[in-house]
């Protein structure tokens, strides 16, 4: 199985430019989690998907910030327009059948961003 | 609300040493207990759970056990190896809440 993938593996942009950050979950799995890790706040999850379908974006930090499932292959997290706050690696996990029964998570490896 | 501390590092241990992870957990219900890994520049991986009470999780030596009576999760390997140094996060998930709730990590070092 080739895993959680993301691109891009690294990215570098000015303030004030959008990033699209993208994510291939498992094949067959129906949640998606977009997850964002910084040294002071730890690993926070932002937003997740079920079926495709936005079920908790109650992390998402403000309007800038958009994620899209438009299938089950493909998932996309927006910032537009980026600031240096935003500095951070994102992160994007899929499982089947979700958590609450003690299921795992599978994470890629990252997008690491960097706002100058 | 569900949440999860777990102890500040840097922890810096020699190789062969004992370790020990401090996790306790706030959590409606009864929740599923994880510990992840996350070697440096990758992603989070499961190293172990438990989804009840008195389960102990094992995985690579590391092992942890399930305490409903202290609300913990504490991470133990017996003889550490330089390899074992990432950061290490304890985690719980809840019934009918399908997101999975992380402690700030533990960053552990292992020097040889």
């Amino acid at each position: 199985d080739a895993g959680v993938i993301q691109s891009p593996r690294h990215e570098v942009t000015e303030m004030g430019q959008e990033v699209t950050l993208r994510c291939k979950p498992i094949s067959g799995h129906d949640y998606l989690f977009w997850y964002r890790q910084t040294m002071m706040r730890g690993l926070e999850l932002l937003i997740y998907f079920n079926n495709n379908v936005p079920i908790d974006d109650s992390g998402m930090p403000e309007d800038r910030f958009s994620a899209k499932m438009p299938n089950a292959s493909f998932s996309t997290l927006k910032i537009q327009p980026s600031e240096p706050r935003d500095s951070a690696v994102y992160f994007c996990a899929s499982s089947l059948r979700g958590t609450s029964s003690g299921n795992t998570i599978y994470f890629g490896e990252g997008s690491w961003l960097t706002v100058v | 609300g569900n949440s999860v501390t777990q102890m500040e590092g840097p922890v810096t241990l020699s190789e062969e040493a004992f370790l020990t992870i401090n996790c306790t957990y706030t959590a409606t219900g009864y929740p599923s207990l994880f510990w992840y890994v996350q070697y440096p520049g990758e992603g989070l991986q499961l190293l172990l759970k438990a989804t009840k009470a008195d389960d102990k999780g094992s995985n690579k030596g590391f092992e942890a056990t399930y305490r409903k009576e202290t609300t913990s999760f504490h991470l133990e390997k017996g003889s550490v190896q330089v390899s074992d140094s990432a950061v290490y996060f304890c985690a719980l998930s809840v019934r009918r809440d399908d997101k999975i709730i992380f402690g700030k990590g533990t960053r552990l070092h292992i020097l040889p």
